[in-house]
């Protein structure tokens, strides 16, 4: 049981390219997220997926696009990155959302900069 | 959500209880109370929740006042893989889809040999 699982654990990129980071769960969750932590700030959430074939803003979604593929996986992608996206970037997972039991399981980060 | 206020920083020795204080005095009658710790450079952790009865588990025991209005989270005794950023996160029932964790800055542990 892996847990939550991220690749690549480093990425470094120049302004414009493009790029996806892949998250696969291996708990059976229906709720997904992705979230950014900028040095010395707290997470920050990018996007969710609550189940299977639904996504959703969070507080930062400008400049990411999500695909939920599956109930395993949820991909984040950087259409055209940005200096500005240099950051750390965690995928959670859950049992459900909107239940006030939501305890999230984390993924181990992708560290990305964008020069 | 109920914004929660924590201390910067703090020390604890090893072995000793390491007990970190919240204040979420706008908290609401149907928000929890969930803590989380965040080791350097890994994902954040879940550590308990609570509602408004004391709570324990194998990681450690969360101590919410009568008013609600703060909380404590007692790691009984601290080592030094106890090092970490810890959150308070109030969160409470959605109507919709959304489960969003709002984290803060947290407080940096550390605990000394």
């Amino acid at each position: 049981n892996a847990g939550v699982t991220q690749t690549p654990k480093f990425q470094v990129l120049k302004t414009g390219q493009s790029m996806t980071l892949q998250c696969a769960q291996d708990m059976n969750h229906n709720s997904m997220y992705w979230y950014r932590q900028d040095p010395g700030m707290g997470l920050r959430l990018i996007y969710y997926s609550a189940s299977e074939g639904t996504t959703d803003k969070g507080e930062v979604p400008n400049g990411y696009n999500v695909s939920r593929l599956n109930k395993r996986e949820f991909s984040l992608r950087l259409e055209s990155a940005a200096p500005s996206q240099t950051s750390v970037y965690f995928c959670a997972s859950s049992k459900t959302s909107g239940q006030a039991y939501n305890e999230q399981f984390f993924g181990p980060g992708t560290r990305l900069t964008v020069l | 959500d109920a914004k929660t206020t924590q201390p910067t920083s703090m020390d604890c020795a090893e072995g000793r209880a390491a007990n970190l204080p919240c204040n979420h005095s706008t908290i609401s009658g149907n928000e929890y109370v969930y803590w989380y710790r965040q080791i350097h450079s890994q994902g954040p952790q879940y550590i308990i929740h609570g509602l408004k009865n004391n709570e324990t588990n194998e990681m450690a025991s969360l101590i919410i006042t009568e008013d609600r209005k703060s909380s404590t989270l007692i790691l009984p005794h601290a080592t030094l893989r106890d090092t970490a950023v810890y959150y308070c996160i109030v969160r409470g029932l959605h109507g919709g889809a959304t489960n969003k964790l709002i984290f803060g800055t947290g407080t940096l542990l550390a605990v000394q040999p």
